[in-house]
């Protein structure tokens, strides 16, 4: 069954760095996502890109945060410069246009500020 | 703005108890409602989809069905392994809004 991949699956790093996590959305998916889940709390959208643009952004991404497709596989997102708040597990998910079973998730990276 | 509230936060069972988790929710121009299981550490797992009220759907011992303002996921006679947290998310817009989930236990 076709997957979503994430790397790293956890990333420690320090206050004010910069942090790019990658996923590789399966491959005839046309709509891709980030989400972020903090311990203990709701997942919560970030961001949905389609046809190489951001086409929707919830609040929580402000100008830290950027996405790029840089090749026909990968999807990265980029925080510049990272803050305690950030530490979360950062989901990637993609989806086909029209599909009825839903959005594909990724297994995840944790990402802890310190 | 979107909302989608799970009840209850936790449930305990024991194997073979069966028992209903519900998804309230409001939401402008519903596109979809989806159930999710997430295990510890993973990412959510897709099990349905519901499209209009009066829609179910089954998986094994799982019953997902929607009505206008909630859904409901029913577990039919659970085994220690449905141990998970299942995840309720509606879809309008370009986005999935999730609710808090609940978090099921089941003991042999």
């Amino acid at each position: 069954e076709p997957e979503v991949t994430q790397t790293p699956s956890h990333q420690v790093t320090q206050m004010g760095q910069e942090v790019i996590l990658r996923c590789v959305p399966i491959s005839n998916h046309l709509y891709f996502y980030w989400y972020r889940q903090i311990l203990g709390q709701k997942v919560e959208f970030l961001v949905s890109f389609y046809n190489n643009e951001i086409s929707e952004k919830s609040e929580i991404f402000d100008d830290q945060f950027s996405v790029e497709r840089p090749d026909g596989s990968n999807f990265t997102l980029k925080i510049r410069s990272t803050k305690l708040e950030d530490s979360a597990m950062y989901f990637c998910a993609s989806t086909a246009q029209g599909q009825a079973y839903g959005y594909t998730f990724g297994s995840g990276t944790r990402l802890t500020v310190v | 703005e979107d909302q989608v509230t799970q009840s209850p936060e936790a449930l305990r069972l024991q194997e073979g108890e069966s028992s209903s988790l519900n998804c309230s929710y409001t939401v402008s121009g519903l596109r979809g409602l989806f159930w999710y299981r997430q295990d510890p550490g993973k990412g959510p797992e897709f099990l349905f989809t519901l499209y209009s009220a009066g829609e179910e759907k089954e998986k094994e011992r799982l019953k997902a069905t929607l009505t206008k303002k909630e859904s409901f996921l029913h577990i039919t006679a659970p085994k220690p392994e449905d141990s998970a947290t299942y995840l309720c998310a509606v879809h309008a817009g370009n986005m999935l809004t999730f609710g808090g989930g609940t978090r099921l236990m089941v003991k042999p």
